[in-house]
């Protein structure tokens, strides 16, 4: 049971162009968002989180956008380099408890050509 | 400021060996999660340690597999007598507030592969 959806294995987009990462999920209990980035043979790295109460959070060229109503979410990166080549994972977490583990996607692979 | 540490960063082992993953956390977190990914797959919870105690394990399989997180040092992912399908990349990740902040960081990974 996949609740954190990732459907676009792959983006391919030109370099100064911007990105956009989707991610669908399916339980409307969860209630924070994280984007990851991973490059092949490293960890994931923190890029960028979402609360539910907030629709946008904004770092630098990264933007997440979070639909509700829809359970969907969505990252930008503009304009987007070729050091942002990598694989995106959206993730989740859902209260109640203290764990605060996460629910990841399966990825994005994205390619930014220069 | 040394991030999240892991050893070995590879590591083979035949089938009915054990396999012992390691874990140093950030300076100042207390609270460790491990994760394992498998081929083509994202990455599955699979424990969340305190100090001393392990808060969740519902993503553990049931047999071969334990996690401890001592008073002093790392915290272990010991697997027992590795079959193939334990083949995969197991990471660490560490936060400093456990539940008051959700954001974790990772570790590099440690690589397994049976033979």
């Amino acid at each position: 049971d996949q609740q954190v959806k990732q459907n676009s294995p792959s983006l391919s987009v030109q370099e100064g162009r911007i990105s956009i990462l989707n991610c669908d999920y399916t339980n409307s209990m969860f209630d924070y968002f994280l984007w990851y980035k991973k490059y092949p043979a490293e960890g994931p790295t923190f890029l960028i989180s979402i609360s539910s109460i907030k629709d946008k959070n904004e770092d630098g060229r990264f933007t997440v956008f979070l639909n509700k109503s829809a359970k969907h979410l969505s990252l930008h990166i503009v304009p987007s380099q070729p050091g942002d080549s990598a694989v995106y994972f959206c993730a989740a977490v859902k209260p109640p408890g203290a764990t605060n583990k996460l629910i990841f996607g399966t990825g994005t692979l994205l390619a930014v050509q220069p | 400021n040394a991030g999240v540490m892991q050893n070995p960063r590879h590591l083979v082992r035949r089938r009915g060996q054990e396999a012992r993953l390691r874990c140093s956390p950030m300076k100042g977190h207390s609270h460790v999660y491990w994760y394992r990914q498998l081929p083509e797959e994202g990455l599955k919870f699979m424990v969340y340690l305190q100090k001393e105690n392990i808060i969740d394990e519902s993503g553990m399989p049931k047999e071969r597999f334990s996690a401890e997180f001592p008073k002093e040092g790392p915290s272990i992912l010991r697997i027992q007598q590795v079959v193939r399908g334990d083949s995969a990349a197991y990471f660490c990740a560490s936060s400093p507030k456990g539940t008051a902040l959700p954001e974790q960081y990772f570790g590099p990974g440690t690589r397994l592969t049976v033979t």
